[in-house]
């Protein structure tokens, strides 16, 4: 069956380093693949997706590329701010199989000033 | 604008009580769902619809009934709840399970449940 794989957290930053959170899939076909943040409290939001193969999705500073080669779709920021503080949840919706979403454990990511 | 709204925010219930978490969305979205959120499991499916009428279980559904009889509401019942069900819950609904979707979910904030 379909599943996502993103590194364990947490990960542990100061302001204005350069952020990666890995992410792995499984899936037949050709799922189209999200980041959701959620931030303390909140529910999940959409951050980016890509819905095709080298597609790159981006929102906030924030960069994912899709790439089936090496069947990922990491998450990338050139600087981190401590508003970034949340967790990050790596996806893929399949159309042709279930359908259902299929997500990962997520990521805690904790910036300090 | 609403989105999807989820009532109680919070709530806590003794052992064997039951309850019903709200989940209302807005946008005529024919697919919604409800899963839990518990410390290192990550997210997990509860129940889903694919439409009014429709429903399914998912990764984990005992204890838990669920029904969709209009588009918009999508109530989540504990019959008797128990320590195990403490979570947050979320509710979550996307336009559609048609290939010309390409399954974005739009989540409500969350009810956090406490089973004493």
């Amino acid at each position: 069956g379909d599943s996502v794989t993103q590194m364990e957290g947490p990960v542990t930053l100061s302001e204005e380093a350069f952020l990666t959170i890995n992410c792995t899939y499984t899936a037949t076909g050709y799922p189209s693949l999200f980041w959701y943040v959620q931030y303390p409290g909140e529910g999940l939001q959409l951050l980016l997706k890509a819905t095709k193969a080298d597609d790159k999705g981006s929102n906030k500073g924030f960069e994912a590329t899709y790439r089936k080669e090496t069947t990922s779709f990491h998450l990338e920021k050139g600087s981190v701010q401590v508003s970034d503080s949340a967790v990050y949840f790596c996806a893929l919706s399949r159309w042709g199989g279930s359908y259902i979403p299929t997500f990962g454990r997520g990521t805690s990511l904790i910036v300090h000033p | 604008n609403a989105g999807v709204t989820q009532t109680p925010k919070f709530q806590v219930l003794k052992t064997g009580q039951s309850m019903t978490l709200q989940c209302a969305q807005d946008m005529n979205h024919e697919y919604m769902s409800w899963y839990r959120q518990d410390p290192g499991m990550g997210l997990r499916l509860i129940h889903y619809s694919v439409g009014a009428g429709i429903t399914d279980q998912g990764e984990v559904p005992n204890g838990y009934n669920v029904s969709r009889s209009t588009t918009e509401d999508f109530p989540l019942r504990l019959l008797s709840a128990a320590p195990s069900q403490t979570s947050v819950y979320f509710c979550a609904s996307s336009y559609s399970l048609l290939a010309e979707n390409t399954g974005e979910l739009f989540f409500g904030e969350g009810s956090r449940l406490t089973v004493l």
